[in-house]
């Protein structure tokens, strides 16, 4: 089946430590995306990719690093420097980066710092 | 300045009831996309409906319709005959042509069905 994956569901981290999360798409689409969500809030775009080996900033990428090196995959480092990680993330993906075209997220992955 | 405002935080209904989910939204540009998404408590988001600017017809998915009103700039998500799996939070969210590859997502609404 088609769809986006995220590992692990659940991320425990200590205080200084980078954490990595993992996305994978095999719906063969060109744009990949990143967001937070803090409890009852809406989502906030970390940063986002059109295409390989190209990404760009969104709205709170301070702490945050990604690579794209692979169509199907986006992984986002959660470094030492994102003073308060603790929320959900859900990575997300879409044909191409066009208004008309939907986004598609997968299950998420929820980080605590201990 | 809000792209995307959900005036209700949360809504009861009654199981079979229809209900009217508020989003009302900012942008200049001509050409974007509006969309909604259901989040269950299992935390992912599932894609309910999309209109685009230049739809004269407002969607509808099954259960799911969206009310445009371009003029008055909002588009209203309409559930009819309600369902208990309905329970969830639901985001109103907008994608500009200028700025297409980035999302802007409202606050969100709390539905609640009520057997």
């Amino acid at each position: 089946d088609g769809g986006i994956t995220q590992s692990p569901k659940y991320l425990f981290r200590k205080e200084g430590q980078n954490v990595t999360l993992s996305c994978e798409q095999n719906l063969n689409h060109d744009a990949m995306y990143w967001y937070r969500q803090d409890p009852g809030q809406g989502l906030r775009l970390i940063y986002y990719s059109q295409i390989v080996n190209d990404f760009q900033k969104g709205d709170i990428a301070e702490g945050y690093s990604v690579s794209r090196e692979k169509k199907e995959s986006f992984p986002l480092t959660v470094t030492s420097a994102q003073k308060n990680p603790t929320a959900f993330y859900l990575c997300a993906s879409s044909r191409t980066g066009l208004s008309t075209d939907t986004q598609y997220f997968g299950p998420g992955t929820r980080l605590t710092v201990l | 300045a809000q792209k995307i405002t959900q005036t209700q935080p949360g809504m009861f209904v009654q199981e079979k009831e229809a209900v009217t989910l508020d989003c009302t939204y900012d942008t200049s540009d001509q050409s974007y996309g509006l969309f909604w998404y259901k989040q269950p408590s299992s935390g992912e988001m599932i894609f309910l409906i999309y209109q685009g600017s230049y739809d004269e017809q407002n969607a509808t998915e099954g259960r799911y319709s969206l009310n445009f009103q371009k003029a008055r700039k909002s588009a209203n998500l309409v559930i009819s005959a309600s369902q208990l799996g309905d329970s969830a939070m639901y985001f109103c969210a907008m994608r500009e042509e200028i700025y297409g590859q980035n999302f802007v997502f409202g606050p969100g609404t709390r539905l609640s069905v009520l057997p």
